[in-house]
């Protein structure tokens, strides 16, 4: 399977942990796109890098949350003191970064914050 | 700012026709239309470009009138496996999309 890959696919949490979730790209992608989606909701945008550089943060991005890529494959976001209002899907997609841009998702983790 | 769709939902029979429009505030670089089903991830369905051509996929099509800052998603002849929500998403710029809160469509056999 060479699509997006995202690791885990469920995560259960207390309220006040932190919680670190993985995405892997299509290879040959340069950009990568985090978003967040709650239920009946489209997805909202979080943040996007081109190759490691973090080129765009969302306002919705509070503090808590911090996204790398440290060699311009995989990517990691963390959110550290969980909330109840974190709990959502939270997806990952990943483009060329031509004309266009068509961005795949990855299947998503799925976070809820107990 | 949020592109809109409408209608929010719909209920065809198998074999029905169905329009499913999106419409932006914001000048469009692009539309992006994917279709997501219950618990899984938005699957990518095909992209609209400003000054581009209108679109296939199987028996979906889709156009992009730059005018009126607004696309429409043609589904022919649905079939059950239609069934989902359908998502535009604007793209502003060749970066971010943001995307419309979504068509819930149901295929009844």
């Amino acid at each position: 399977d060479t699509g997006v890959s995202q690791d885990p696919r469920h995560k259960i949490t207390k309220r006040g942990q932190n919680v670190t979730f993985r995405c892997d790209p299509i290879s040959e992608h340069n950009r990568l796109y985090w978003y967040r989606q709650t239920l009946g909701q489209g997805p909202e945008f979080l943040t996007y890098f081109q190759n490691e550089a973090q080129l765009e943060k969302s306002r919705l991005l509070s503090d808590r949350f911090s996204a790398e890529r440290p060699k311009g494959s995989f990517s990691t976001l963390e959110i550290q003191r969980t909330e109840q209002g974190d709990s959502a899907m939270y997806l990952c997609a990943s483009s060329k970064g031509i004309l266009g841009n068509e961005q795949f998702f990855g299947p998503g983790t799925r976070l809820t914050v107990l | 700012q949020q592109p809109v769709q409408s209608p929010q939902a719909v209920i065809l029979r198998e074999g029905e026709d169905a329009v499913i429009n999106c419409s932006s505030s914001k000048a469009l670089y692009s539309v992006h239309w994917y279709r997501q089903k219950h618990g899984e991830a938005p699957v990518f369905l095909m992209i609209l470009l400003k000054g581009g051509e209108q679109m296939r996929h199987e028996k979906i099509s889709a156009s992009f009138n730059e005018k009126k800052q607004q696309s429409s998603l043609y589904l022919t002849a649905s079939q059950l496996s239609y069934s989902g929500t359908y998502f535009c998403g604007a793209g502003q710029g060749a970066q971010k999309l943001v995307f419309g809160q979504g068509t819930r469509l149901t295929i009844n056999p």
